[in-house]
């Protein structure tokens, strides 16, 4: 079975600061990796994907995620964070192959203090 | 582009009641799903279909049932709605497990 676990549920940051959002998954083989964003009063966007190849892939808007197998983790960074960018971010996972499942986290409500 | 459309935007119930969301997209993508949206605890997977006239049961299946009688078209029945039940149902659609494309979702609150 496939799950995923984004250990923080609300994360303040000062605009113009770092950002990193955590996110750990669990499945046995090579996983499909996501990041969706979810902005008030809004539908589901995807800011990112991971298949294969380079662990460092990059995003809409500055963001990007590195994919670390020995350590089950997908975390988003940003270097510096704008106020347009609060909102509630979803890692999600699926198998990369046949199996279509995709499981989301419980998601992580984004607060940018001016 | 393509689009996926939720039919209703909102809907109201009764406690007891059966009640029907329905989606459509035009992607020609082959996999659909339906998840639940509650605060605090993400998307939970309800039910999955690969092809048309297949279904997969998620995490959350239990008080629902799905139909898939057209590639384009796949539809979720809450069996039984339950008193003060308020959540928003997401409608989506992929290429085999791949980027997912959502719909903006059915509102649901029993009354």
């Amino acid at each position: 079975a496939q799950s995923v676990t984004q250990p923080d549920a609300r994360v303040t940051v000062s605009e113009g600061a770092s950002l990193q959002l955590r996110c750990k998954y669990s499945y046995s083989g090579t996983p499909y990796l996501f990041w969706y964003v979810q902005y008030p009063r809004q539908g589901l966007q995807l800011l990112l994907k991971y298949y294969s190849g380079d662990p460092v892939v990059q995003g809409v808007n500055g963001f990007e995620a590195e994919f670390i197998k020995s350590n089950s983790s997908f975390h988003l960074r940003k270097a510096s964070v704008h106020w347009s960018d609060s909102a509630v971010y979803f890692c999600a996972v699926s198998a990369n192959y046949g199996n279509e499942k995709i499981t989301f986290g419980a998601g992580t409500k984004l607060t940018i203090k001016p | 582009g393509g689009i996926i459309t939720q039919t209703p935007k909102f809907l109201i119930g009764q406690e007891g009641q059966k009640l029907t969301l329905k989606c459509q997209q035009n992607f020609n993508h082959d996999t659909m799903y339906w998840y639940r949206q509650d605060s605090g605890k993400g998307l939970r997977l309800i039910y999955y279909s690969i092809t048309e006239n297949d279904l997969q049961k998620g995490d959350l299946s239990e008080g629902y049932d799905a139909s898939r009688e057209k590639k384009s078209s796949f539809s979720l029945t809450v069996t039984s709605a339950q008193k003060n039940e308020m959540a928003v149902f997401l409608c989506a659609s992929s290429i085999k497990g791949t980027e997912v494309f959502f719909g903006k979702g059915t509102r649901l609150t029993v009354v």
